[in-house]
């Protein structure tokens, strides 16, 4: 799919709040979606990524869910910390390693 | 292990002009592909590598050049630079097709 809105682009909250971004997307076919994590000035990490067989994945603080009848997924972030500061990218994809990724999320967390 | 390394960081070039990026791993990764960064657009893939002698193009592929004569390296050749060209470029590897993509530190390219 070509077609990947993220939302929203920049995002504030209070350090120990919860943060959300949101991903849509077109193609019903696509069947990986992965989130990266990226640091001022470095390279993006993988911090969780989903298949299409699932619907929700979770890792310590950090959850991604998936909803292909709406074909929307979303990050959730709790229980914030400073460091979680960063942008954040969606992605997603059908194969053959072709992956199209959103356009970031800014999430700035206010100690 | 290094990981993904790509050179050079910087570089700065005039119109026309022609180089090389540089990009390397050591994981033993199958996949291969090139991404450019540009503010406010995400990750673009260029092309990609499934295996030596493999290559295919991207979403954005023109004015790009690569090849795969070995697993372990992936040059990203621009013939002719343009402005539209400035950007990050990011070089990245996995073993497979849907698992984490290892990127490289990328290079910023400048083209005046």
């Amino acid at each position: 799919g070509e077609n990947v809105e993220q939302h929203p682009s920049t995002l504030s909250v209070q350090e120990g709040d919860s943060a959300v971004i949101k991903c849509t997307y077109s193609d019903s076919a696509s069947n990986y979606f992965p989130w990266y994590k990226q640091e001022l000035g470095k390279r993006p990490q993988l911090i969780i990524d989903i298949r299409s067989n699932v619907g929700e994945k979770k890792d310590q603080r950090i959850a991604v869910t998936l909803n292909k009848t709406a074909k929307h997924f979303s990050l959730h972030i709790t229980e914030t910390q400073p460091e979680d500061s960063a942008v954040y990218f969606c992605a997603e994809g059908t194969g053959a390693n072709n992956l199209f990724f959103g356009t970031g999320t800014r999430l700035t967390v206010i100690p | 292990n290094a990981g993904v390394t790509q050179t050079p960081k910087f570089q700065v070039l005039k119109t026309g002009q022609s180089m090389t990026l540089q990009c390397a791993q050591d994981m033993n990764h199958e996949y291969m592909s090139w991404y450019r960064q540009d503010p406010g657009m995400g990750l673009r893939l260029i092309h990609y590598s499934v295996g030596a002698g493999i290559t295919d193009q991207g979403e954005v592929p023109n004015g790009y050049n690569v090849s795969r004569s070995t697993t372990e390296d992936f040059p990203l050749r621009l013939l002719s630079a343009a402005p539209s060209q400035t950007s990050v470029y990011f070089c990245a590897s996995s073993t497979n097709w849907g698992v984490e993509q290892f990127f490289g530190p990328g290079t910023r390219l400048t083209v005046l």
